[in-house]
């Protein structure tokens, strides 16, 4: 059974910390994905990475990078979080070449 | 960029009563569907999936049917119970496998 999991499930920060959400996937899975969701936008793409060291730039971008090292790692940081990234960020995974993702199950980040 | 529209935003129905979900896509390129559903406070997770070269694909309860002359595919769930409630999400993949997700659906089953 896939497994992905988060770092936390709920976080709260500061306006202008640098806030770390990590990402494993212990099925050796190529792909990874970031995602924030919030209410009435849905599900919307951050960055994703098809191998370690590799990284793609996805809808909104701005304000993120990402990390990955590791194939099962895949970070998400906020270099200098703001209100605005009040969300939950989601994190998925898929093999190469297969299109089902396999979710995380969110961590829900308050930026005060 | 691909443009995925869901709708309705949210949908009561009595137990044992059918639900549709309907969702449209922008790009003629798209060719995989996926649904996904998501309970309260879990993730998201594949319930059923259709490609383009399929016009209707069945699960039990679960149906998903696909036009692509219109570029539309809904979810069919029928004999509705309370444990279908949930917020529905519908996915079109473009090529390079990044997903465009429609905004979801918030199911309620009334017993």
């Amino acid at each position: 059974d896939v497994k992905v999991t988060q770092s936390s499930r709920y976080l709260v920060k500061r306006t202008g910390e640098k806030v770390f959400l990590e990402c494993v996937q212990d099925m050796d899975h190529e792909n990874m994905f970031w995602y924030r969701q919030d209410p009435g936008l849905g599900l919307r793409l951050i960055y994703f990475s098809y191998d370690v060291k590799m990284k793609e730039k996805g809808d909104i971008p701005e304000g993120y990078s990402v990390s990955r090292e590791k194939k099962e790692r895949f970070s998400l940081i906020l270099e200098s979080a703001s209100t605005n990234q009040t969300s939950m960020y989601l994190c998925a995974s898929s093999p190469a070449g297969v299109e089902t993702q396999y979710f995380g199950p969110g961590t829900r980040l308050l930026v005060l | 960029g691909e443009n995925v529209e869901q709708h309705p935003s949210t949908l009561s129905v009595q137990e044992g009563d059918s639900a549709v979900i309907k969702c449209t896509y922008s790009d003629s390129a798209s060719n995989y569907f996926p649904w996904y559903k998501q309970e309260l406070g879990k993730r998201p997770q594949l319930i059923i999936d259709i490609r383009s070269n399929v016009g209707e694909k069945k699960d039990q309860r679960i149906a998903v049917t696909l036009n692509k002359t219109a570029k539309h595919f809904s979810l069919h769930i029928t004999e509705t119970q309370p444990e279908d409630s949930a917020v529905y999400f519908c996915a079109a993949l473009q090529t390079g496998n990044q997903f465009y997700f429609g905004t979801g659906t918030s199911l309620t089953v009334i017993p």
